[in-house]
């Protein structure tokens, strides 16, 4: 089945890093992504992994995945107010020739200054 | 700027109403997603196309919602009738044909904003 599991709320001090995590059960999903959205909009692809990959490093952002436990982490370094927002993991299941985009619930982050 | 469009941006109805969103994908984009995101089921996948054609919509109420692609330029999602427990924010989210890499990326529009009294 497809399932992608996230906590729901982190609150941290602006300057501190920030770590989200994310469960997903699918394995045959090719890439796994990490998207923000902030008030009022709509989602918008932050990074994302391929699945033969153990960690992507991006700017502030580091991604690791644990594909054995089907674990994923999205790390933001130095967290800002500006980084206040919904992150949402998503997995993509292959079937067939398609590919659909699950997502998580979704995770708020809170940066206090 | 290529972005989606989705109309209208807030609509507010009374319960047995029919409800039609609207949703312009990217130029050139052939897939289409309609997602709906309420507080307790948080983003939940509708129904997607892929060059017009329905792939899935297992997720998508069958009584009351329907789900089309009349053309390359217009996805549409509507419900009649509609129920209070309909209001949400209904998204649209379109991706660019899928390449040999397999990489499916999405790009939502700003929502609709559901409200069904």
């Amino acid at each position: 089945g497809e399932d992608v599991e996230q906590s729901l709320f982190l609150s941290v001090r602006e300057g501190d890093s920030s770590v989200i995590n994310c469960t997903y059960t699918d394995s045959s999903s090719t890439y796994l992504y990490w998207y923000k959205q902030e008030p009022g909009a709509g989602l918008q692809l932050l990074t994302y992994i391929f699945s033969n990959m153990d960690m992507k490093q991006d700017q502030r952002l580091t991604v690791l995945l644990n594909k054995k436990d089907k674990h994923l982490s999205l790390r933001i370094a130095d967290t800002q107010t500006g980084d206040s927002a919904i992150y949402f993991c998503a997995e993509s299941p292959r079937m067939d020739s398609s590919y659909k985009l699950i997502f998580g619930s979704g995770t708020r982050l809170l940066v206090r200054p | 700027d290529a972005r989606v469009t989705q109309t209208p941006r807030h609509k507010v109805t009374e319960m047995g109403q029919e409800v039609t969103m609207r949703c312009q994908p990217i130029l050139g984009h052939n897939t289409v997603f309609w997602y709906r995101q309420t507080m307790m089921q948080g983003l939940e996948l509708l129904a997607y196309f892929r060059n017009r054609a329905p792939l899935d919509d297992s997720g998508m109420p069958k009584d009351r919602f329907s789900a089309e692609m009349p053309d390359a330029t217009l996805a549409t999602l509507k419900i009649q009738p509609s129920e209070p427990r309909d209001s949400a924010v209904y998204f649209c989210a379109s991706g660019p044909p899928v390449g040999p890499a397999m990489n499916t990326e999405a790009f939502f529009g700003q929502g609709t904003r559901l409200t069904v009294v």
